[in-house]
């Protein structure tokens, strides 16, 4: 199947700082990526739908100032946590759609990145 | 908006014992998707159903799509220890903005040998 790169896996900042984690589709083009955070032993939470060349499309709840999501190419997406807080500490996953064309889409996630904010 | 609901939240089972997950969808589907995850890993796709009333089988895996397309379930036959993992479906839905896939709260099975 596809791959999709998700960098780094663990992170630890001070409170305050800004973190970016990336998203990679190796041998796809993916002209959509999904961004989520998970709780321990909780359920994908979507944060928001990053179109590559055009603004996310953030979920209910979820601060675009603070979550920064860039989609500048077809195989790259970031998603920037800034002014990080305690709070922020999370699983968070990347996934990418390898087609688009209903209903053969399939997401390939990412490894995801441990944030552990001090 | 579209929810996704999955029962049980949690599932002990002895090995060898047979396991089901439910799905249910407040609106009806264009696909659905089951993944697993490992403890410490990320999700990996497992199958997607598309077809009204679909079922398909992976060795020991069950997956039934229902008839209204809303609901879907995945049922293990003799569990065994390496089905440990939670157990996430995904609705699958065609909208003007692109596909989209909402996630059940998942099912966590735990096998004890």
């Amino acid at each position: 199947g596809a791959v999709v790169s998700q960098h780094p896996s663990r992170v630890i900042c001070k409170s305050g700082t800004s973190v970016k984690i990336e998203c990679r589709s190796l041998d796809f083009q993916a002209t959509t990526m999904f961004w989520y955070r998970q709780f321990p032993k909780q359920s994908l939470m979507l944060m928001a739908t990053s179109n590559e060349g055009s603004k996310a499309t953030y979920e209910q709840g979820v601060e675009k100032d603070k979550f920064l999501i860039n989609h500048a190419s077809l195989t790259l997406s970031t998603l920037t946590v800034t002014s990080a807080h305690p709070e922020d500490s999370s699983f968070y996953i990347c996934s990418a759609l390898d087609r688009i064309e209903p209903p053969g889409t399939e997401a390939f996630f990412g490894q995801g990145t441990r944030l552990t904010v001090v | 908006g579209q929810q996704v609901m999955q029962i049980p939240q949690y599932q002990h089972v002895q090995e060898g014992e047979d396991f089901t997950t439910y799905c249910n969808s407040s609106t009806t589907l264009s696909n659905i998707q089951w993944y697993k995850q490992r403890p410490g890993g990320h999700p990996v796709f497992l199958i997607q159903l598309v077809k009204s009333g679909e079922v398909k089988k992976q060795k020991r895996l069950t997956f039934q799509f229902g008839e209204a397309k809303k609901n879907s379930s995945l049922h293990i036959t003799a569990t065994q220890t390496t089905d440990v993992g939670t157990y996430f479906c995904a609705g699958g839905k065609w909208e003007t903005s692109g596909s989209r896939l909402t996630f059940g709260e998942g099912t966590q099975l735990t096998v004890n040998p």
